[in-house]
């Protein structure tokens, strides 16, 4: 079944705590993203990666790091959390066209 | 970056046709217009795309007039299950992950 996984699904932490939320696909796709969701502000991109070892900054990266040694993974680094990074964060790959798989989201309380 | 405007709520009626419109004045050439759908704490799912004229799958039709600088999503005959956020999105051919500008989407509301 073509998917796209994110573990943590649930993740509370305290401020500066380094952690990674993973997110991995199977569909072979060159292009991933970083998404966080917050009420009234919608979607915004973190970063993406239009291939291996090829990354950029969205809207909102300010916080995360990012890399993308292998094709299907793209891990989500917070290396030092605070709480205004409490929020629902959602992986995403696709092969172009903007048509965008995503993963189930993670919930991520910062304290 | 191409960036959409969008009612930021809809109410329908139970079997009734939805229409939302999307604005994206500074479309590029080579953009695609997307639209995604939303359920509470899942993540988008793709709807319908095009580029020019209209497109229809078995969900949903996508309206585009000749200058692009609008398109309409139409919903034929809602139910209670479409009840969800929707988003309209502006991307290249090649765009894939490129910096794409969700927004807040349009909240539909289907009504019994």
């Amino acid at each position: 079944e073509a998917q796209v996984t994110q573990n943590p699904r649930y993740l509370i932490t305290v401020t500066g705590k380094k952690l990674t939320v993973t997110c991995s696909q199977n569909m072979n796709h060159e292009y991933m993203s970083w998404y966080r969701q917050d009420p009234g502000l919608g979607l915004r991109q973190i970063y993406y990666s239009m291939n291996v070892e090829v990354t950029d900054k969205g809207d909102v990266p300010e916080g995360y790091k990012v890399s993308r040694k292998e094709k299907r993974n793209f891990p989500l680094i917070l290396e030092s959390p605070s709480p205004n990074q409490t929020s629902l964060y959602f992986c995403a790959s696709s092969s172009g066209r903007a048509e965008q798989y995503f993963g189930p989201g993670t919930r991520l309380t910062v304290t | 970056l191409a960036k959409t405007t969008q009612p930021i709520s809809m109410d329908s009626y139970e079997g009734q046709e939805v229409n939302i419109t999307c604005s994206h004045n500074n479309i590029a050439t080579n953009d695609y217009i997307t639209w995604y759908q939303q359920f509470p704490s899942q993540g988008p799912r793709f709807i319908i795309q095009g580029y020019k004229t209209k497109v229809t799958n078995e969900v949903a039709s996508l309206f585009i007039p000749a200058d692009r600088k609008s398109s309409t999503l139409s919903l034929p005959r809602v139910s209670l299950s479409d009840t969800a956020v929707y988003y309209c999105l502006v991307g290249g051919l090649k765009t894939g992950a490129n910096n794409l500008f969700f927004g807040t989407g349009t909240r539909l509301t289907v009504i019994p």
